[in-house]
């Protein structure tokens, strides 16, 4: 079974902060994407990547930024906290480019900024 | 453009009862289609997809979707519902012009009475 792991389940951080969520993911899958889910708004793309070192804006990249340094890890960076922020936030994979791949989720790091 | 479209926001059904949840779609491509589940605090476990094979695509848990290209549809159904069947579903269409996106529906949140 694909696992993906978020380093965090639950994450408080002050305005201000540079905050950086890590995602693994351990089936040698291409493309690696960041979601936030917000109440009423669904899952929204914020970055995604499909290869090292490759990275492209989803819906909502203002804010955030992204690394991928190794095919099998990918960062979320918040550059500095703002308390709109505060969310749940999603890592997922998935096999390779192509429409019939579905995505693989992690349990999600719900992220507070005071 | 690709859209999903979840008709209920909320479902509720007694135990033992068939589970009905309604989902449109519109895309230019020949779609690849998904349902998601998701628990509290849990992230998104894929239950099915579809990817232009058999029409009734079965899942797991007992779930089970029908591709109905004439009404544009990919409603999910079960015959008994289940306590543990109490989540949020998600109806997905992939983005099959490059890169696996996914596009979302708001979610139906399920409710299982006993």
């Amino acid at each position: 079974d694909v696992k993906v792991t978020q380093s965090s389940r639950y994450l408080v951080k002050r305005t201000g902060e540079k905050v950086f969520l890590e995602c693994v993911q351990d089936m040698d899958h291409e493309n690696m994407f960041w979601y936030r889910q917000d109440p009423g708004l669904g899952l929204r793309l914020i970055y995604f990547s499909y290869d090292v070192k490759m990275k492209e804006k989803g819906d909502i990249p203002e804010g955030y930024s992204v690394s991928r340094e190794k095919k099998e890890r990918f960062s979320l960076i918040l550059e500095s906290a703002s308390t709109n922020q505060t969310s749940m936030y999603l890592c997922a994979s998935s096999l390779r480019v192509g429409g019939n791949q579905p995505q693989h989720f992690g349990d999600g790091t719900r992220l507070s900024i005071l | 453009a690709q859209s999903v479209t979840q008709l209920d926001s909320h479902v509720s059904v007694s135990e033992g009862t068939p589970v009905l949840l309604r989902c449109n779609y519109s895309s230019s491509y020949s779609p690849s289609l998904f349902w998601y589940v998701q628990h509290p605090n849990k992230g998104l476990q894929l239950l099915l997809k579809y990817t232009s094979a058999a029409t009734l695509v079965k899942g797991i848990n007992g779930f089970e979707a029908e591709f109905k290209k004439s009404e544009t549809s990919f409603h999910l159904t079960k015959p008994s519902a289940h306590m543990s069947d109490a989540a949020e579903y998600f109806c997905v269409v992939s983005n099959s012009g490059g890169y696996n996106k996914l596009i979302f529906g708001a979610g139906t949140r399920l409710a299982v009475h006993p």
